[in-house]
């Protein structure tokens, strides 16, 4: 089993429509999350984190985290084409300091 | 001013040299790490290293191998160059090793094998 695991895209959604990301993880332990965003030929930029149960607004962007099911995912609101990237769920494990990252949902905003 | 930067942005080289990529923070963060990102662009951790100790050694070849001369820099040089090794390699860094803390990444190196 993967350790995240991201669904499957591309993800199309039309300008001004909310795109919706979703991650779950194995490691229970697991403490801290954070979205990345990556466009084509570029590195991953943060763009949220979420440590605790609920939800957390930063702009267009929400992130939602259920420890007890092992779930977290972004909302993008009013999505613009400029959103059009690669989203990277990364989930971090407090015993080894490791990062680990989903392969990622690939999202484009049609005009 | 550029927070972690990586060079070359290139490299295309041929089977069996030997390549070093560089990787510089200017944010005064303690910790640094080196990833590989595939071709299905599934991002990997290689090695970590907090104030200059090793704190993550993933299973890579052993051809590889990170060095770094202080907390702001974190070099890695491969040996015996393969086929396989074609990726993009990052260079992150983060204030600490603790679970919170989010890391920055370089730009990448865009790593061929001929």
């Amino acid at each position: 089993q993967k350790e995240v695991e991201q669904n499957s895209g591309p993800l199309s959604v039309p300008e001004g429509a909310i795109a919706s990301l979703n991650c779950t993880y194995s490691d229970r332990v697991s403490q801290s999350f954070f979205w990345y965003r990556q466009y084509s030929g570029k590195s991953p930029e943060l763009i949220m984190s979420i440590y605790s149960n609920g939800d957390k607004e930063d702009g267009r962007f929400t992130a939602q985290l259920n420890k007890a099911s092992q779930y977290v995912s972004l909302l993008i609101r009013d999505s613009q084409p400029s959103d059009s990237a690669t989203y990277l769920c990364a989930v971090n494990n407090p015993n080894d300091y490791k990062l680990s990252f989903g392969a990622g949902t690939t999202v484009t905003v049609r005009a | 001013d550029t927070a972690v930067s990586q060079t070359p942005k290139y490299l295309v080289t041929q089977m069996g040299n030997d390549k070093s990529i560089k990787c510089e923070q200017n944010l005064g963060h303690d910790t640094m790490y080196w990833y590989k990102q595939d071709s299905k662009k599934f991002l990997k951790i290689m090695f970590s290293y907090n104030n200059k100790e090793l704190i993550i050694n993933e299973t890579v070849p052993n051809r590889f191998s990170p060095k770094s001369p202080d907390k702001a820099h974190l070099n890695l040089h491969i040996n015996s160059l393969e086929l396989g090794d074609s990726a993009v390699y990052f260079c992150a860094s983060s204030q600490g090793a603790g679970v919170n803390q989010p890391q920055h990444f370089g730009d990448g190196t865009r790593l061929s094998i001929l």
